[in-house]
């Protein structure tokens, strides 16, 4: 069974720009979380989809979005890129109820 | 959710137990105490959940004491390949809501050298 997928691997970007960032769920997930990473602020919560519908959101500003498909697939999109945004973006799938999380590899970006 | 409070870091030695205690004073009577182990630029893998007592899987151990104010994560006999980043999560559903989001904490930074 594949696990949780992130595209791509590695991004840089330029302050100002934006991204787009994409997860593919282990198949029969429909739940899906996105998390960053940095090394001041440990791993922080950005937002949860189930269903095609954010269910919860951290607290970020409103240039980091997402959506989800209707076929689970979920992306994250981060507008007017700042050079904080540098950070390990990962994504978690699970099923609805079940305890177990799993992560993918994450998408490393850096803003330069 | 329950606050939890871990150790910043630890160090060991290929072969030897280790133990990592996590406090968690106002765990609420649903909520569940979850481990996670994290490598370097890799996301975290769930390793062990518990409600009390003690649960054991194959690759460790969890202690929880009947006042569940604290909780402790044994792996037995680590090697270089447990060097990791250790996380405690308290709440109902993996720390989290029944969606999935989950609430880390700093994490516990172990250290097996040779």
């Amino acid at each position: 069974k594949a696990g949780v997928t992130q595209t791509p691997r590695y991004l840089i970007k330029t302050r100002g720009q934006q991204v787009t960032l994409s997860c593919s769920p282990i198949s029969g997930h429909r739940s899906v979380s996105w998390y960053q990473q940095t090394p001041g602020q440990g791993l922080q919560f950005l937002f949860e989809y189930f269903s095609e519908t954010q269910r919860n959101k951290g607290n970020f500003p409103g240039r980091f979005s997402g959506r989800q498909f209707s076929n689970s697939r979920s992306e994250m999109n981060v507008s007017t890129l700042e050079l904080g945004d540098s950070a390990l973006y990962l994504c978690a799938s699970k099923v609805l109820g079940l305890t177990e999380a799993f992560f993918g590899q994450g998408t490393r970006l850096t803003v330069v | 959710l329950a606050k939890t409070t871990q150790p910043i870091s630890m160090d060991s030695y290929e072969g030897q137990e280790v133990n990592i205690t996590c406090s968690h004073n106002n765990i609420a009577t649903n909520d569940y105490i979850t481990w996670y182990q994290q490598f370097p630029s890799q996301g975290p893998r769930f390793i062990i959940q518990g409600y009390k007592t003690k649960v054991t899987n194959e690759v460790a151990s969890l202690f929880i004491p009947a006042d569940r104010k604290s909780s402790t994560l044994s792996l037995p006999r680590v090697s270089l390949s447990d060097t990791a980043v250790y996380y405690c999560l308290v709440g109902a559903n993996a720390g989290g809501t029944s969606y999935g989001k989950l609430t880390f904490g700093q994490g516990t930074i172990l250290t097996v050298h040779p």
